[in-house]
């Protein structure tokens, strides 16, 4: 099956640093890929959806200044958090979804996870 | 606008019982997708189940059964004979056949405990 992979898996920083999370999809090429968080006990809220080649879709309520988004090849989108706060502190997911081969193609697929402790 | 509604939040058996997830959907659109992702401590999604709105033909998957209802917009998942390891978060999901990414909606999530 396809894979997704994202690293780092775990990151600690200080307040006021940035950090970027990287998505890469394995062994197929991503046109979309999709941004999610998760607060501890809580569902994945969408942040954002990325599109190759062009600029990604902010959900509402998603700083894009906060948050950027780049999805410069078919296999790579990133996430930078910009000036992390403590209260950014979350597991940042992402997703990715190839080209449409057939009409019930339309599943997503995970990366593992990236756990965002901001001191 | 589409939602995801899991009414339980937290759901406690013991090993061996039979249980079962609710999921409830709303979605203006005829043609949706409906999904089953089970978190394990780990943080790790892992995908158990699509299905498209035009198929409702229950499935079975070994001790896994799912049971699609579109006239009670509804996609309920249940575990046979459960047992410690099914002990997770399970997460029911919906995308509409849209342009616009196909965005998956996530219901709230019920956290099974299966006990010894």
């Amino acid at each position: 099956g396809a894979v997704v992979s994202q690293h780092p898996s775990r990151v600690i920083c200080k307040s006021g640093t940035s950090v970027k999370i990287e998505c890469r999809s394995l062994d197929f090429q991503a046109t979309t890929m999709f941004w999610y968080r998760q607060f501890p006990k809580k569902s994945l809220m969408l942040m954002a959806t990325s599109n190759e080649g062009s600029k990604a879709t902010y959900e509402q309520g998603v700083e894009k200044d906060k948050f950027l988004i780049n999805h410069a090849s078919l296999t790579l989108s990133t996430l930078t958090v910009t000036s992390a706060h403590p209260e950014d502190s979350s597991f940042y997911i992402c997703s990715a979804r190839g080209p449409r081969m057939e009409r019930d193609n339309n599943e997503q697929f995970f990366g593992p996870g990236t756990r965002l402790t901001v001191l | 606008a589409q939602k995801v509604t899991q009414a339980q939040t937290e759901i406690s058996v013991v090993e061996k019982e039979d249980v079962t997830l609710d999921c409830v959907y709303e979605t203006r659109d005829t043609t949706y997708y409906l999904f089953w992702y089970k978190q394990p401590p780990s943080g790790e999604l892992v995908f158990l189940i699509r299905r498209n709105s035009f198929d409702e033909q229950n499935e079975i998957s070994g001790r896994y059964s799912w049971n699609f209802q579109k006239s009670t917009s509804s996609f309920n998942f249940t575990i046979t004979a459960s047992q410690v390891v099914d002990s997770a978060v399970y997460f029911c999901a919906l995308s509409e056949d849209t342009n616009a990414g196909n965005m998956l909606t996530f219901g709230g999530g019920t956290r099974l405990m299966v006990k010894p």
